[in-house]
């Protein structure tokens, strides 16, 4: 069974500063997908990036981008020059490819409290 | 295009009654799934359905839970006999498909239970 492991339940930045959130996965399917979620107060989730096992580039959007190794099975999100308003749980997700055999629901880790210091 | 909807956004419930969650997914979408979100915790898949069929329900607890999403409206999670463990923000997501790059799941703002 695939599983997805966040090893920091909590970090925090200072505001314009770079954070770095980690992301270990386990898996034995060859394709799948990738993501991050931001969820606010708010508690909606909220896709940030997302990124194909198959790409070997790794995923930007705009200040958040990702490290993805796969021989490592790695997956971390860089948010850089950090916004008062990033403040939020993070959570790294896993999908497998229905080619695969999954049926494509998505697998959470247990998610990283980010805070951000004025 | 309206996003997904979910109602109630909370609901209060005595031990022993019965809760029902509602999802409506965007429009065009056919795939539904069903997360659990234990306090201080990350989502748990529960089920998943495409119109009138459960595809995966693996995620489901055995007893007391169910869930349909018919040819006509929304999809429906329901709990019967409610205990105050089953307290937890309940999320829906719905995609245009399962597989492929176009398989983003778009979520809900969820339904908060609280049994009392």
């Amino acid at each position: 069974a695939q599983t997805v492991t966040q090893s920091q339940p909590e970090m925090s930045v200072q505001e314009a500063e770079t954070v770095t959130l980690s992301c270990t996965y386990d898996t034995s399917e060859s394709d799948y997908y990738l993501f991050w979620y931001k969820q606010p107060p708010s508690r909606q989730m909220i896709l940030v990036i997302r990124q194909e096992a198959y790409k070997q580039q790794n995923a930007t959007e705009n200040r958040f981008s990702v490290n993805f190794q796969k021989a490592a099975k790695s997956f971390s999100l860089k948010i850089s020059d950090s916004q008062l308003g990033d403040a939020a749980m993070y959570f790294c997700a896993y999908r497998g490819d229905n080619y695969g055999g999954s049926q494509g629901n998505l697998i959470f880790g247990k998610g990283t409290k980010l805070s951000v210091k004025p | 295009n309206a996003g997904v909807m979910q109602n109630p956004r909370h609901l209060v419930r005595r031990r022993g009654q019965e809760a029902r969650l509602r999802c409506s997914p965007m429009k065009g979408h056919s795939h539904v799934y069903w997360y659990r979100q234990l306090p201080e915790e990350g989502l748990k898949f529960m089920v998943y359905l495409q119109k009138e069929n459960i595809i995966d329900e693996s995620g489901m607890p055995k007893e007391r839970f169910s869930a349909e999403f018919p040819k006509e409206g929304p999809s429906i999670l329901r709990i019967q006999q409610v205990v105050r463990g089953d307290s937890a923000a309940y999320f829906c997501a719905s995609s245009p498909w399962a597989s492929g790059t176009n398989n983003e799941q778009f979520f809900g703002p969820g339904t908060r239970l609280t049994v009392l």
